[in-house]
């Protein structure tokens, strides 16, 4: 299975600091995508980086992309409690299939 | 522009009833895709269809799922005799063109499927 899966499950830190996310995942891809998921509701893209790409940035959250190790981080930097969420990653694979993969998630809590 | 619209938000079954959920895509996509996340977990891909044609469904389960695009109207998915494993929150999203092509997919606020 293609799934991915980000660690840690869970992240609380104080509103301010940066928080790291990461995401692994199993097979070759094309490109990996990070979605932001407020309790009860659906997701939202926030960034795709192409497997040709090492690093990319929007506003406040800079993605990487190891396609060696097969894994990505997100970083978001001066965290406020309106960060307060899950984030899945979700990749493609090369056999061009219809769907994107997720992961499990991981549930950041930005305490004001 | 509107987004992707679901409904019902919340639905409600008895065991052995049937489930209907409509998704409308954005304006201007053709290609849904439906998902299905349970409690805590990942969306994990049930069935994904063009007007008037299921092109993926492998990840839907054979009996009681089915779902359509239909020339007018929504999408719907539709789970005849729920079971209790049925209740989840159930994702649509749409692309203006094929997923593996571009990438990103855009997601409605999903249906809330509780079997009683």
């Amino acid at each position: 299975s293609q799934q991915g899966e980000e660690d840690p499950q869970a992240l609380s830190i104080q509103e301010g600091e940066n928080a790291t996310m990461n995401c692994s995942y199993k097979t070759s891809i094309n490109n990996l995508q990070w979605y932001r998921q407020n309790s009860g509701r659906g997701l939202v893209h926030l960034i795709l980086i192409r497997s040709n790409e090492r690093e990319k940035h929007s506003g406040r959250l800079r993605v990487t992309l190891d396609t060696s190790k097969k894994s990505s981080s997100l970083l978001i930097t001066a965290s406020r409690a309106a960060d307060t969420a899950s984030y899945f990653c979700a990749t493609d694979d090369l056999t061009g299939a219809n769907n994107l993969f997720f992961g499990t998630g991981t549930r950041l809590t930005v305490i004001p | 522009n509107a987004g992707v619209m679901q409904n019902p938000r919340h639905l409600v079954r008895r065991r052995g009833q049937e489930a209907r959920l409509r998704c409308s895509p954005m304006k201007g996509h053709s290609h849904v895709y439906w998902y299905r996340q349970l409690p805590e977990e990942g969306l994990k891909f049930m069935v994904y269809l063009q007007k008037e044609n299921i092109i993926d469904e492998s990840g839907m389960p054979k009996e009681r799922f089915s779902a359509e695009f239909p020339k007018e109207g929504p999408s719907i998915l539709r789970i005849q005799q729920v079971v209790r494993g049925d209740s989840a929150a159930y994702f649509c999203a749409s692309s203006p063109f094929r997923q593996a092509n571009t990438g990103e997919l855009f997601f409605g606020e999903g249906s809330r499927l509780t079997v009683l």
